[in-house]
């Protein structure tokens, strides 16, 4: 089977780090990317790693290591408007994207 | 100016009954898909269309019937609803070709059986 497994729920403050971890086991792999999702709306694209090593974009990182099917974002400077639900994905190739059952992210002030 | 735009936000129906999900993009992609989020908010892909074409239908029951009139729409047809179908419905497009990683989302469809 295809799987992806992450926690499902963090809890930071306001100003902290906060990693979200993301192991995968699927029968592609091209790629690991990121989905924010806020209540009542739409999932929105956060990155993508094809390669191993960690990819900044401004406050979001992530990183993959290809050898341990093994992900994580990393947000820093967390502010309230940060949470949202957080969705790992692998892209399997063939017009395929599977998707994580999310972690939930809630920061307090 | 939206770029995956889906309808209705909303549905609520009676068991039994047929519903239609419409989808439109105006980015220009070749590939669309239609994805259902549970209460749990587990996305499952349901279709994949690329250029018209059906790639993937990941053993969706055949009471739910895509439509890809052309490339830029894509639409989802429900028979005879059942209380399972319950949850929100998104449609999602990729550029195509060899660039299918970034997933663009509508703002999802709220489907309820009653």
């Amino acid at each position: 089977g295809q799987s992806l497994e992450q926690p499902s729920e963090v809890t930071a403050v306001e100003g902290a780090i906060v990693q979200i971890n993301c192991t995968y086991q699927t029968s592609g792999f091209y790629g690991l990317s990121w989905y924010q999702q806020h209540d009542g709306g739409a999932p929105t694209f956060l990155s993508y790693n094809a390669l191993d090593g960690l990819e900044e974009t401004g406050r979001f990182s992530s990183f993959l290591s290809r050898s341990d099917s093994y992900g994580y974002l990393l947000l820093q400077e967390l502010q309230m408007k940060d949470s949202a639900s957080y969705f790992c994905a692998v892209y399997t190739g063939g017009f395929k994207t599977i998707f994580g059952a999310g972690t939930r992210l809630f920061v307090k002030a | 100016d939206t770029a995956v735009s889906q309808t209705p936000k909303y549905l609520v129906t009676q068991m039994g009954n047929d519903k239609s999900i419409k989808c439109e993009q105006n980015l220009g992609h070749d590939t669309m898909y239609w994805y259902k989020q549970d209460s749990k908010k587990f996305l499952k892909i349901m279709f994949s269309y690329n250029n018209k074409e059906l790639i993937i239908n990941e053993t969706v029951p055949n009471r739910f019937s895509p439509k890809s009139p052309d490339k830029a729409h894509l639409n989802l047809h429900i028979n005879s609803l059942e209380l399972g179908d319950s949850a929100v419905y998104f449609c999602a497009s990729s550029p195509g070709r060899t660039t299918n990683e970034k997933l663009f989302f509508g703002s999802g469809t709220q489907l309820s059986v009653l």
